[in-house]
């Protein structure tokens, strides 16, 4: 199976900054991918799918790229509201495995 | 507004059996297809199965292939998880979804979760 590994698993960044989390697959999966949010004692939230498409409703701040087995969740301009902690996910074909996770907290 | 009503959530032993109901509203239920993902306490998400709209088509992660079932009933806009021989592995948060249909190049995909539910705590222990 392909196995999905984010980098880093966690970070600290400042209000405004720039932050990226980068999720690596271990082999090619197109742009088969989903990034999603989830906020301390919440359900996840979905933020971005095909790699790059936004999803309705989510802060223009939040973007995606990659292509194959390479791929980056930016956050341009970090904003309290953005403490939780995110996930990459892989659906190519089953099983539509999850990164482990990475934490982005406020310095 | 969609919503999705897990239950079903127990405390059970190691081998023991529980299904798992999530009762949907809010959209056209036999239109999208659905999907539970498991969270461990104090870890990540783990995608358990997922289920086509016609139910014709189910998807299991190797690590509950043989021991859960996923099933749905239009009728009753339900969605629905057999788990079997439960494991201390087992224990955790599960959560129902609904997945995100969006077509591109003339292909359909229904494979991300764009409204989950507030889950239901399963503890498998002696």
């Amino acid at each position: 199976d392909i196995q999905m590994t984010q980098s880093p698993s966690s970070l600290s960044a400042s209000v405004g900054d720039r932050v990226t989390i980068t999720c690596r697959a271990s082999q090619g999966i197109s742009d088969y991918l989903a990034w999603y949010q989830q906020k301390p004692g919440k359900v996840p939230n979905l933020l971005i799918y095909a790699a790059s498409t936004l999803q309705s409703g989510v802060p223009s701040r939040f973007s995606g790229s990659g292509s194959g087995t390479d791929f980056t969740l930016t956050i341009s301009s970090l904003q309290p509201e953005d403490v939780a902690t995110y996930y990459c996910q892989k659906y190519n074909n089953d099983p539509w495995t999850f990164g482990q996770g990475t934490k982005v907290e406020i310095k | 507004e969609v919503q999705l009503l897990e239950s079903g959530g127990d405390l059970v032993q190691p081998g023991g059996s529980l299904r798992l109901s999530c009762a949907a509203s809010g959209f056209i239920f036999s239109s999208y297809a659905m999907s539970w993902v498991r969270q461990a306490p104090g870890k990540g998400l783990e995608w358990v199965s997922a289920i086509s709209n016609t139910g014709e088509g189910t998807y299991y992660a190797d690590s509950v292939k043989g021991r859960f079932t996923i099933s749905r009933d239009d009728s009753k806009n339900t969605l629905y998880l057999q788990l079997n021989s439960l494991r201390a592995e087992d224990t955790a948060v599960y959560y129902c979804g609904k997945l995100l249909r969006y077509c591109r190049g003339g292909t359909c995909y229904s494979r991300v979760t764009d409204f989950w539910g507030q889950g239901t705590l399963v503890t498998v222990s002696s």
